[in-house]
């Protein structure tokens, strides 16, 4: 089973519309969980960081469920700007002695259409 | 302010080049880290640097060489890669790792392409 398993892509959406993104993890030691935004060719930009049950941004909506081990990630009012691979990503724990160490998701590609 | 930043934006080399890539970062971040990325691929974890010291190899390959001069430099050397070298190579930065809130930053990234 991999570390961190994403839901595969692409989704296609209309403008306005809400894509709700899911992720689960493997290793329940992890402490922090991250959803990152990559535009093609470019590097991964933070979008949200999730330490808790959950947070919220404006049109974004992370939650995190310790219990079932998975983070989700929600757009509402989707904007052709949204258009872009989002990557969940895990950070292990150091009683691991794998501090530092961020496992990456497949990646979903989200293609927002007029 | 969280930029990293890493030169050169592109780089060529053949395989019998020394090549070294640069990544540098003024946030007083006290962990630095190297990834590679394949297209249409998530990137995937090279090298850690704590506190300046290698703390984490995921067993790569020798011909990539890390180097952390100070707290805001490090640098990844090339030496007789191969074609599948080719790819994005992302270097990041972090407060500290192990602290609860720990975060990384990307730069722009290096596309190395090997001949």
């Amino acid at each position: 089973r991999k570390e961190v398993e994403q839901d595969p892509g692409p989704f296609n959406v209309p403008e306005g519309a809400t894509v709700a993104f899911n992720c689960t993890y493997s290793n329940s030691a992890s402490q922090s969980f991250f959803w990152y935004r990559q535009d093609c060719r470019k590097e991964p930009k933070l979008l949200m960081s999730v330490y808790s049950s959950g947070n919220e941004d404006g049109r974004f909506t992370a939650q995190l469920n310790r219990a079932s081990q998975y983070i989700s990630l929600l757009i509402r009012d989707s904007k052709l700007s949204d258009s872009a691979t989002y990557l969940c990503a895990v950070n292990l724990d150091m009683i691991y002695n794998q501090g530092g160490k961020l496992i990456f998701g497949q990646g979903t590609e989200l293609s927002v259409k007029p | 302010d969280t930029e990293v930043t890493q030169t050169p934006k592109h780089l060529v080399m053949g395989m019998t080049n020394k090549k070294s890539l640069k990544c540098e970062q003024h946030m007083g971040h006290r962990a630095m880290y190297w990834y590679k990325q394949k297209a249409k691929k998530p990137p995937e974890l090279m090298f850690v640097y704590s506190y300046e010291k290698l703390s984490i190899n995921e067993s790569v390959p020798s011909r990539f060489s890390p180097e952390c001069p100070n707290s805001s430099l490090l640098n990844l050397h090339l030496h007789a890669l191969q074609p599948e070298d080719s790819a994005l190579y992302l270097c990041a930065s972090s407060q500290e790792v192990g602290a609860s809130t720990d975060t990384q930053y990307f730069g722009p990234g290096t596309r190395l392409t090997v001949l």
